[in-house]
């Protein structure tokens, strides 16, 4: 089982939609979750970090779910800039601390 | 605010060569990082340096050597390429791994 999975996508919406994705993870000892954006051939960044209590940044919210170990990510009101890869990514100690990343979660939007 | 710098941004190498990957970052973190993206793979981390001074393996790190030259840089060196090795480099830095990291604009390296 992977460290980290994600449903590949791709997510294709229109403009304006709402759209969520899920991601669990193996270790239920991990303690910092993170939602990271990768455009197409660019460097990952840091969209949100995910709180256990749920937390919101705008059209954009993030949940945890330890008991069941998965984050979802939702976004409201879709725009055409929206489109991109959605990273999930976990710190897990396996012998050292790291951040282990899924594979990602395409996004498209359309007009 | 220049951030996670990488050079070069591409490479191409014929199988054997060898080449070094400079990162450096302002932002006085103490950690740094070199992932690997490959397809369907994700980002997969070389090598990492948790502090200066301080270098350690992390889960593909063969066929890779680093060296954490000063707090700022990081450099990962191929000794002898592999066509293995063709794939997407990410340096990325952080205060430390608790902290999200800021990454690099990548060097993409072809191995022929």
């Amino acid at each position: 089982r992977k460290e980290v999975e994600q449903d590949p996508g791709p997510f294709n919406v229109p403009e304006g939609a709402t759209v969520a994705f899920n991601c669990t993870y193996s270790n239920s000892a991990s303690q910092s979750f993170f939602w990271y954006r990768q455009d197409c051939r660019k460097e990952p960044k840091l969209l949100m970090s995910v709180y256990s209590s749920g937390n919101e940044d705008g059209r954009f919210t993030a949940q945890l779910n330890r008991a069941s170990q998965y984050i979802s990510l939702l976004i409201r009101d879709s725009k055409l800039s929206d489109s991109a890869t959605y990273l999930c990514v976990v710190l897990m100690n396996t012998g050292f601390q790291k951040l282990v990343f899924g594979t990602g979660t395409r996004l498209l939007v359309s007009p | 605010n220049a951030g996670v710098t990488q050079t070069p941004k591409f490479q191409v190498l014929k199988t054997g060569q060898s080449m070094t990957l400079q990162c450096a970052q302002d932002m006085n973190h103490n950690s740094m990082y070199w992932y690997r993206q490959d397809p369907g793979m994700g980002l997969r981390l070389i090598y990492y340096s948790a502090s200066e001074g301080t270098t350690d393996k992390g889960e593909v790190p063969n066929g890779y050597n680093v060296s954490r030259l000063n707090k700022r840089e990081f450099s990962l060196r191929l000794e002898s390429a592999a066509p293995s090795q063709t794939s997407v480099y990410f340096c990325a830095s952080s205060h430390g791994s608790d902290y999200g990291y800021t990454f690099g604009s990548g060097t993409r390296l072809t191995v022929v």
